[in-house]
């Protein structure tokens, strides 16, 4: 069974600072990975969803990165915001039922101004 | 604009009594799911629909039950016999035209039973 982890589990940064975001995976043989945005007491938005053929995945100042041979992929931010501040997940789907996600616990950013 | 749309944001029940959560989506998709968020935990699934009338169980459906008559909507109804409904619920939708569908995801209701 695939299990996804986000290590640390929480993260404090200077407003400005560019910083990555990790997530890893036991099985490498997945199809893509999505990253998540939840604030508080909302709902999950989507940022970037990486196909298992591709390396990187950019959108604005977030690029995403997948090694699948390593299980890993990362959520870099540029230049980081206050308004960045919330919890970043990321979730791989089943390899046999693309209706079944394995999502991780998350990583709560804390951006300070 | 299209989106997922989760009703109420919070209900409180009591006890015993059985309560129903609203999940419509406008995106055209064809896949929904129901998702439990609690604190330290990832998220878990209830149930999913591929189809109109066609669902099935996730990995928590155990004193949940759900039904899927139009395409649009998609709502799960907490029963009494849901040990420990107090939760985050999440309601997603996908397109489910092959792996590479994203996952998309309403705001949430919270649930509180006393």
């Amino acid at each position: 069974k695939q299990e996804v982890t986000q290590i640390p589990a929480a993260l404090s940064v200077p407003e400005g600072e560019n910083l990555v975001l990790n997530c890893s995976f036991t099985d490498s043989a997945i199809y893509n990975l999505q990253w998540f945005r939840q604030d508080p007491g909302k709902g999950l938005t989507s940022l970037l969803l990486i196909q298992s053929s591709q390396r990187e995945q950019t959108s604005g100042r977030l690029n995403a990165s997948l090694d699948k041979s390593s299980g890993r992929s990362t959520l870099y931010i540029a230049a980081s915001q206050p308004g960045d501040s919330a919890t970043y997940l990321c979730a791989v789907p089943d390899l046999y039922n693309f209706n079944k996600f394995y999502f991780g616990s998350g990583t709560k950013l804390n951006v300070k101004p | 604009d299209g989106g997922i749309t989760q009703s109420p944001k919070y209900l409180f029940r009591k006890e015993g009594q059985n309560v129903t959560l609203s999940c419509e989506q406008n995106l055209n998709h064809d896949a929904m799911y129901w998702y439990r968020q609690d604190p330290g935990q990832g998220l878990r699934l209830i149930y999913y629909s591929q189809i109109v009338n066609d669902f099935q169980k996730g990995d928590i459906a155990e004193g949940y039950s759900v039904s899927r008559e139009k395409k649009e909507s998609f709502p799960l109804t907490v029963t009494s016999a849901q040990k420990n409904p107090t939760a985050f619920y999440l309601c997603a939708s996908s397109m489910n035209r092959g792996r590479n569908s994203p996952l998309h995801f309403g705001n949430g209701t919270r649930l509180t039973v006393t």
